[in-house]
């Protein structure tokens, strides 16, 4: 079935550092892939997303490129911020069927000044 | 704008009692979702609904049902709380069921439920 495995955390950076969280993927066809984001005590928030191959999702820094080739779709910033510290989650959807996400488990990033 | 609300924040149930968590959005989306969040296991779906009438079961639907009366309002009962139903939950709405690439998930703020 659909999976997500996502890099495991929690991960701690100081601030200005390059930002890596992988994730990869398993589906048939071809999924839309999301990474969201969940700050403390809030639910989660679409960062961005990318619907086919080599589609290149971007905002508030953060970019990530739908790799086919290797199932893979990591987030990456250039330089964090302390207000970027939160939980961040892969996920992807279907090409068919109801709007159901498939969710990784999740990395927790501390940003630290 | 309200968005996706869930109420309550917060609910401390014993083993056994029924209780009901409720999700209400007023962006008139079609579809309607509900996750469990837990450690190390992200996000899992347990209902879902793609209009008022409509609902379906997710990955883990046991121990929960769902209603969708309205378009408005999709709550969640817990007919007999276990301790393994101790999780935070989460409702999630989007504007098209059928295409989540161009109609993202909306949130609420989630429901953190303790079963003793």
């Amino acid at each position: 079935g659909d999976s997500v495995t996502q890099m495991e955390g929690p991960v701690t950076l100081s601030e200005e550092a390059f930002l890596t969280i992988n994730c990869t993927y398993t589906a048939t066809g071809y999924p839309s892939l999301f990474w969201y984001v969940q700050y403390p005590g809030e639910g989660l928030q679409l960062l961005l997303k990318a619907t086919k191959a080599d589609d290149k999702g971007s905002n508030k820094g953060f970019e990530a490129t739908y790799r086919k080739e290797t199932t893979s779709f990591h987030l990456e910033k250039g330089s964090v911020q302390v207000s970027d510290s939160a939980v961040y989650f892969c996920a992807l959807s279907a090409q068919t069927g109801a709007n159901n996400l498939f969710f990784g488990t999740g990395t927790r990033l501390t940003v630290i000044p | 704008n309200a968005g996706v609300t869930q109420t309550p924040k917060f609910q401390v149930l014993k083993t056994g009692q029924s209780m009901t968590l409720q999700c209400a959005q007023d962006m008139n989306h079609e579809y309607m979702s509900w996750y469990r969040q837990d450690p190390g296991m992200g996000l899992r779906l347990i209902h879902y609904s793609v209009g008022a009438g409509i609902t379906d079961q997710g990955e883990v639907p046991n121990g929960y049902n769902v209603s969708r009366s309205t378009t408005e309002d999709f709550p969640l009962r817990l007919l007999s709380a276990a301790p393994s139903q101790t999780s935070v939950y989460f409702c999630a709405s989007s504007y098209s069921w059928g295409q989540l690439a161009n109609s993202p998930l909306h949130f609420g703020n989630g429901t953190r439920l303790t079963v003793t």
